[in-house]
């Protein structure tokens, strides 16, 4: 059965710092991997997917993300975090053409501190 | 280009009183999915449909129902509802990405 992972329920880093969310996945097929990110009482907004090709994907406000099929994992990256990424991270796995199911993880709570 | 739009924001309802919430797309997409989110829980998947008069279900679909009428109209239905449907219920729809709805606050008292 499909699933995604994320090991981290909360992570909180200095305004500035680099920041990294993990994101594991289990899937059949060739999986399509996304990340969303939620603030306070909004829906979900995407930051990057990957579907096929360069296994690093750039995504808006400065966010990248590394597919690595090895390890299962698509871990989303930024070299310096800014106060207003503090927010709801959700990775999901699917298969964007066809229909199928589309699985989230349950989410990593990011906190930034001045 | 309104995108995904759910209807009603928010609602209360009393434990066995039914509803349905409308997520309407103006894309043309094929697909629409209903999930509920949950502290803790991330999002679940209740149903989806991959296209007009198609429906499926999801991981959680005990005590909901959808319809796809229309292809930009996906509806969500509680017959009975419980309290254990206190939920966010976010919809959306798909082509290369997944594109949501602002959410329906529903409190089952």
């Amino acid at each position: 059965a499909q699933s995604v992972t994320q090991p981290d329920i909360h992570i909180t880093v200095s305004e500035g710092a680099s920041l990294e969310l993990r994101c594991n996945y289990s899937y059949g097929a060739t999986p399509y991997l996304f990340w969303y990110v939620q603030s306070p009482g909004q829906g979900l907004q995407l930051l990057l997917k990957y579907f096929s090709g360069d296994t690093l994907v750039q995504g808006i406000k400065g966010f990248e993300a590394e597919f690595k099929r090895s390890q299962s994992s698509f871990n989303l990256r930024k070299p310096s975090v800014h106060w207003s990424d503090a927010a709801e991270y959700f990775c999901a796995v699917g298969a964007a053409n066809t229909g199928n199911q589309f699985y989230f993880g349950t989410g990593t709570s990011l906190t930034v501190i001045p | 280009n309104a995108g995904v739009t759910q209807t009603p924001k928010f609602r209360v309802l009393k434990t066995g009183q039914s509803m349905t919430l409308l997520c309407a797309q103006d894309m043309n997409h094929e697909y629409m999915y209903w999930y509920r989110q949950d502290p803790g829980m991330g999002l679940r998947l209740i149903h989806y449909s991959v296209g007009e008069g198609t429906t499926a279900k999801g991981e959680v679909p005990d005590g909901y129902n959808v319809s796809r009428l229309k292809k930009q109209n996906f509806l969500l239905g509680l017959e009975s509802a419980a309290p254990s449907q206190t939920s966010v219920y976010f919809c959306a729809s798909m082509d290369t990405e997944a594109f949501f709805g602002q959410g329906t606050r529903l409190t089952v008292v």
